[in-house]
């Protein structure tokens, strides 16, 4: 069974900042590696889509990467604003399933 | 163009009742899913749909659950008999036909609270 993992759980830094959020996987037999966003009452929004032969992806100041081998993906955000305080969801596509397995999330907050 | 939408936004129930909840996918998109998202717990899937096939119910958590797809657009989600520990967020999300690994396309979700 796919299980999927997110750290931090949490993360407050100040305006500016370089971060990193992790997530890891269980089984590398995976299609594709997603990392969404979701905002208070709101649904998901899809950041970045890395396919199994892919390395990394980037979009703007997002950066995310992907070691399938050892089960692991970084999303990196650079120069953090207070707009891009949100929960940050990492998900793994394994086409067995059809469907998306989940990591817990990372609760990003961005502070002036 | 429109997303993936809804409805209702907020659903309040009481205990033992039944209630449907609404998703409407992008126009075209022949891929529906459904998803729970429970209070201190992650997505977890519920049920695939894909164009005419035989849907994937391998999530649905108990018999009390089921949903429906009419004419390859819209889907209902049914839940019978709720519990208290039905309370959480469904979120429907949509995908184009063709491209299994595309992205999903996610609805703004319905909260629903059983009291």
């Amino acid at each position: 069974k796919q299980e999927v993992t997110q750290i931090p759980a949490a993360l407050s830094v100040p305006e500016g900042e370089n971060l990193v959020l992790n997530c890891s996987f269980t089984d590398s037999a995976i299609y594709n590696l997603q990392w969404f966003r979701q905002d208070p009452g709101k649904g998901l929004t899809s950041l970045l889509l890395i396919q199994s032969s892919q390395r990394e992806q980037t979009s703007g100041r997002l950066n995310a990467s992907l070691d399938k081998s050892s089960g692991r993906s970084t999303l990196y955000i650079a120069a953090s604003q207070p707009g891009d305080s949100a929960t940050y969801l990492c998900a793994v596509f394994t086409g067995g399933g059809n469907k998306l397995t989940f990591g817990t999330g990372t609760q990003l907050k961005v502070e002036l | 163009g429109a997303g993936v939408s809804q409805s209702p936004s907020n659903k309040v129930t009481e205990k033992g009742k039944d209630v449907e909840l609404r998703c409407d996918p992008i126009s075209g998109h022949t891929a529906l899913y459904w998803y729970r998202q429970s209070l201190g717990q992650g997505l977890e899937f519920l049920i695939y749909f894909q164009g005419n096939s035989a849907p994937d119910k391998s999530g649905l958590p108990s018999d009390r659950f089921s949903a429906e797809r009419t004419g390859g657009s819209v889907s209902t989600l049914t839940i019978q008999r709720t519990q208290q520990e039905d309370s959480a967020v469904y979120l429907c999300a949509s995908s184009p036909p063709g491209i299994s690994t595309d992205t999903q396309y996610f609805g703004p979700g319905t909260r629903l609270t059983v009291l």
